[in-house]
């Protein structure tokens, strides 16, 4: 219901080069969030999605919401150094005001120079 | 704006003691939700706490408990500690609108137990 399958689990890149990582889910829902998360940090925010088909970039990231509401994906163009981490798609859930973040297991991203 | 602080940073204990872990929030933010982190389950939700009472809770066992404090301050607490309680344990914060609506959580860097 609420799993969400992330893919890869890890990728070795070099750098210039372009990244793409994906999220599914078995259900339908409204957001997508896309989080990143450096060595001895938390997760910080990169793009949140609350559409079907909306297509959002930060910088060098773009992130898509499916048109079936369940799946996203997040591009990284032209890597460097700075995007090693792991990287997380979750969906937000709200009851009344009270948040839940629901993980998918991470994208490592690892760079080589 | 400080962000959110959570101390200790790094903590050693044994099994069977417990612990307590502390998070500030932004300034302003009235919501705190702490997740464990683990190299097997990921990051994973354990509660969410707004005007000093819990509002959303996981799915881990009693052992495993946290307030809020009137000026949004958090602690958690684990009580007998197990080994596969060794994680980074993560709190965010938000504004926590109780009107519904969803914004942003916004994570500390977290506090890494080890138990031995």
């Amino acid at each position: 219901g609420q799993q969400l399958n992330q893919s890869p689990q890890s990728m070795f890149i070099q750098e210039g080069e372009d990244v793409s990582m994906n999220c599914t889910s078995s259900s339908i829902f409204n957001t997508w969030l896309w989080y990143k998360q450096d060595p001895g940090e938390g997760p910080v925010l990169l793009i949140a999605l609350y559409k079907a088909g909306e297509l959002t970039s930060n910088g060098r990231l773009t992130a898509q919401f499916g048109i079936t509401r369940k799946d996203s994906f997040l591009n990284i163009s032209a890597s460097i150094p700075s995007d090693v981490g792991i990287y997380f798609c979750a969906r937000q859930l709200g009851i009344q005001g009270a948040q839940k973040l629901v993980f998918g297991q991470g994208t490592r991203l690892t760079i080589n120079p | 704006k400080a962000g959110v602080t959570q101390t200790p940073r790094y903590l050693i204990k044994t099994r069977g003691q417990q612990v307590t872990l502390s998070c500030s929030p932004i300034s302003g933010h009235r919501s705190v939700s702490w997740y464990q982190q683990t190299p097997g389950q990921g990051l994973q939700f354990l509660f969410e706490y707004f005007s000093e009472t819990q509002r959303n809770k996981g799915n881990f066992p009693g052992r495993f408990s946290g307030r809020q404090f009137s000026n949004s301050r958090s602690e958690m607490n684990v009580s007998t500690l197990e080994l596969g309680d060794s994680a980074l344990y993560l709190c965010a914060s938000t504004w926590g609108k109780m009107a519904g609506g969803l914004d942003t959580q916004y994570f500390g860097p977290g506090t890494r137990l080890t138990v031995l």
